[in-house]
C-alpha cells in the first residue's frame, strides 16, 4: 500500500460526459502528480500541483482540468469525454523533489463508451 | 528522439534465474534521476529502485540492482533469483533537472517490458 488513495477505481461513462477523479496523497506529501496510461500513448504526465499551486504541465488536454485543495487532496476533471480518453489515470505524490521515490496510487480506470 | 528506450517488449526468464531488463536514456541535463517501476496485472505502479546521475555506486534494493553505465546512457535493471511474482510490466523512467530547484518531479516513462517468469 503506497498510501496514495484514488477514487473511483473503475468508472464507465458515455461520450460527452464529465467525470471527476479524486486523489488523496500520502500524509505529509505536498506534491500531487497526475498521469494517464493508455495503450497507444503509454504513461504520460498530465499535471503537477505543489502545496495547492500548479507547478508543471504536461500533455493535458484543454478539456481536462485539475486542482489541489487546502487539505492537499486533488481532483482531475475530465469533460466532453471522447472514446480516446479511456485510460488508466494515476495520481502520485512525493514529499520532496530531492527524494528518489514517487508514490503512485492504484489508478482510476476510465472507460468511455 | 525518445528520452527513454526499452527495446525489449517482452522477456521470459526461468524461475530462480537472473534477468536483465534494458533501458537507455537521452538527456543533456547533467543532473537527473533514473527509476524503475513494476506494474503487475492488477495495475498499480510499484517503485523498485532509483539511481541519481551523481551517485558513485550502482543502486541496489534487495533482489533488484541497477546497472548504471553513464557514458553509455544505460540503466539496466537486474532482477536476481526470479520469482513467479515478478511477472509484470517493468517501466524505466527519468526525471531531469534534479538540481534546478523548480520543485517539479515530472517523470518520462519508457514503453515498458513485460516480464514473464516460467516455473
Amino acid at each position: 500500500d503506497s498510501g496514495v488513495t484514488q477514487t473511483p477505481k473503475h468508472l464507465i461513462t458515455a461520450t460527452g460526459q464529465r467525470v471527476t477523479l479524486r486523489c488523496s496523497p500520502r500524509s505529509g506529501d505536498l506534491s500531487v502528480y497526475w498521469y494517464q496510461q493508455s495503450l497507444d500513448q503509454g504513461l504520460q504526465f498530465l499535471i503537477q500541483y505543489y502545496n495547492g499551486e500548479e507547478r508543471a504541465k504536461g500533455n493535458i488536454l484543454e478539456r481536462f482540468s485539475a486542482q489541489q485543495f487546502p487539505d492537499l487532496h486533488s481532483e482531475l476533471n475530465l469533460s466532453s469525454l471522447e472514446l480516446g480518453d479511456s485510460a488508466l489515470y494515476f495520481c502520485a505524490s512525493s514529499v520532496s523533489p530531492e527524494t528518489g521515490e514517487l508514490f503512485f496510487g492504484e489508478g482510476s480506470r476510465l472507460t468511455v463508451l | 528522439a525518445q528520452k527513454i528506450t526499452q527495446t525489449q517488449p517482452g522477456m521470459f526468464v526461468q524461475e530462480k534465474e537472473a534477468v536483465t531488463l534494458d533501458c537507455t536514456y537521452d538527456t543533456s541535463d547533467p543532473s537527473y534521476g533514473l527509476f524503475w517501476y513494476k506494474q503487475p496485472s492488477s495495475g498499480e505502479m510499484i517503485f523498485l529502485i532509483y539511481q541519481g546521475s551523481y551517485d558513485q555506486q550502482n543502486a541496489t534494493e534487495g533482489r533488484y540492482s541497477l546497472n548504471f553505465q553513464k557514458a553509455r546512457k544505460s540503466a539496466n535493471l537486474v532482477i536476481s533469483a526470479s520469482q513467479l511474482g515478478d511477472s509484470a510490466m517493468y517501466f524505466c523512467a527519468m526525471r531531469e533537472g534534479l538540481r534546478s530547484g523548480a520543485g517539479s518531479y515530472q517523470l518520462t516513462f519508457g514503453k515498458g517490458t513485460k516480464l514473464s517468469v516460467i516455473p
